[in-house]
């Protein structure tokens, strides 16, 4: 069955330092993954999704992530994070096949700290 | 700018009553969800709709229902409220096919007292 897992429930990192949030998944074929972040009290928005292709894929707010298969990961990282980013992450594998939904793993807060 | 609009941010209801949620998207998507958000748990899926008057379950559909007679338009219903359905439910759409991302409302907060 397909899962996701999101190993570090919260992190906290010094605004202008370097972020990395880790995504495991289980999928038996190509995944499509994908990045969303919620803000307190929103919706999710979608930072950046991997479908094929170039496996360092660019999203928006400076954000990028990195599929490796051989490790089943798809880790989100930034350069620089700013107080803004404050906010929960989550990695979710997409729909196997039509007519299916979005596996989401349990997310990360992340918390910034000045 | 793609939209999904959830009737309400916050309602408090109580015990037993019978609750609508509603959601409406724009984008002529087929797909649309109902996803339970709780602390620690993440989105769980509770039910989704890949056309009109379709549904399926997803991982936690006891105690819910859903309805979708029109294509923008798909409601999650609690037939008898419990105490242990207050959370935050997100709505969901997206396009069919495989791989394709979802956009989300804004989430209802329901509380049930």
């Amino acid at each position: 069955a397909q899962s996701v897992t999101q190993p570090d429930i919260h992190i906290t990192v010094s605004e202008g330092a370097s972020l990395e949030l880790r995504c495991n998944y289980s999928y038996g074929a190509t995944p499509y993954l994908f990045w969303y972040v919620q803000s307190p009290g929103q919706g999710l928005q979608l930072l950046l999704k991997y479908f094929s292709g170039d496996t360092l894929v660019q999203g928006i707010k400076g954000f990028e992530a990195e599929f490796k298969r051989s490790q089943s990961s798809f880790n989100l990282r930034k350069p620089s994070v700013h107080w803004s980013d404050a906010a929960e992450y989550f990695c979710a594998v997409g729909a196997w096949q039509a007519g299916t939904a979005l596996i989401f793993g349990k997310g990360t807060t992340l918390s910034v700290s000045s | 700018d793609v939209k999904v609009t959830q009737s309400s941010r916050y309602l408090v209801k109580r015990t037993g009553e019978k609750v609508f949620l509603e959601c409406v998207q724009d984008m002529d998507h087929e797909n649309m969800f109902w996803y339970r958000q709780d602390p620690g748990l993440g989105l769980r899926l509770i039910y989704f709709s890949y056309d009109v008057k379709m549904k399926e379950k997803g991982d936690i559909p006891e105690g819910y229902s859903v309805s979708r007679e029109k294509k923008e338009r798909f409601s999650l219903i609690l037939e008898s409220a419990s105490t242990n359905q207050t959370s935050m439910y997100l709505c969901a759409s997206s396009r069919q096919g495989i791989g394709t991302e979802a956009f989300f409302g804004q989430g209802t907060r329901l509380t049930v007292v």
